[in-house]
């Protein structure tokens, strides 16, 4: 599986934009790029996943770049209740035992007011 | 709807006592199940995970085992622990092993005193 690399830490001010960088240079053709997050105490929660078109959802927004070798989770309006670790996951789609998300540190995103 | 249940919540044991930590999937069929753990100041880590009654695939060798008894049932267990096994446990289900919509439940936190 491609190794990702994210920061450690970002900080945003409420009702900013968020842009969570990853790189994954050795990502391959059939790697998707996931996204979640985990709140204090609580479970990871979905956000987000593409393999090579842009992506958005109610939650936020995926950029991957044409070389597929990086990608920037957006969260287009922040809000308190985004503080959290960010993880971004490269993993091949795969229906079939042998596969399962793999969780690396991860980005600590916090957010003021 | 699909829903994860997980208990109980915060558990302290003494060490060298037996765990058994449940957790049980309603809503869905044939559920891919997982077991995760996260110690404390670190990130999260695969345990285990089962495709199938019976079914038990071990990431990590530990102190811990698992066992599906049942379809949606998922238990995780150890017959002596240790202070190394106090973490924040996580069990997760996902739709025959899709990496997207993966669903945590609430967690047990488990002090090993």
């Amino acid at each position: 599986d491609a190794k990702t690399t994210q920061p450690p830490s970002m900080d945003c001010a409420e009702g900013r934009a968020a842009n969570l960088p990853c790189n994954h240079s050795t990502i391959s053709g059939n790697e998707y790029v996931y996204w979640y997050r985990q709140i204090h105490s609580q479970g990871p929660q979905y956000i987000i996943h593409g393999l090579k078109n842009n992506e958005t959802n109610e939650m936020a927004s995926l950029i991957i770049t044409e070389d597929r070798k990086s990608s920037t989770l957006i969260l287009p309006h922040a809000t308190l209740r985004d503080t959290a670790v960010y993880y971004c996951i490269v993993r091949v789609e795969a229906n079939q035992a042998g596969t399962a998300l793999i969780f690396g540190k991860g980005t600590t995103l916090s957010v003021s007011s | 709807s699909q829903t994860i249940h997980q208990w109980p919540a915060t558990l302290v044991q003494p060490v060298g006592s037996p765990l058994s930590l449940e957790c049980t999937v309603e809503g869905t069929s044939n559920p891919n199940l997982y077991w995760y753990r996260q110690a404390a100041g670190r990130g999260l880590q695969l345990l285990f995970y089962s495709v199938g009654i019976g079914q038990i695939s071990s990431e990590v060798p530990q102190n811990l085992s698992a066992s599906r008894p049942q379809d949606r049932q998922f238990i995780l267990s150890s017959k002596k622990l240790l202070l190394s096994d106090s973490g924040f446990y996580l069990c997760a289900w996902s739709v025959t092993g899709l990496l997207y919509g993966y669903t945590f439940g609430s967690g047990t936190r488990l002090t090993v005193v």
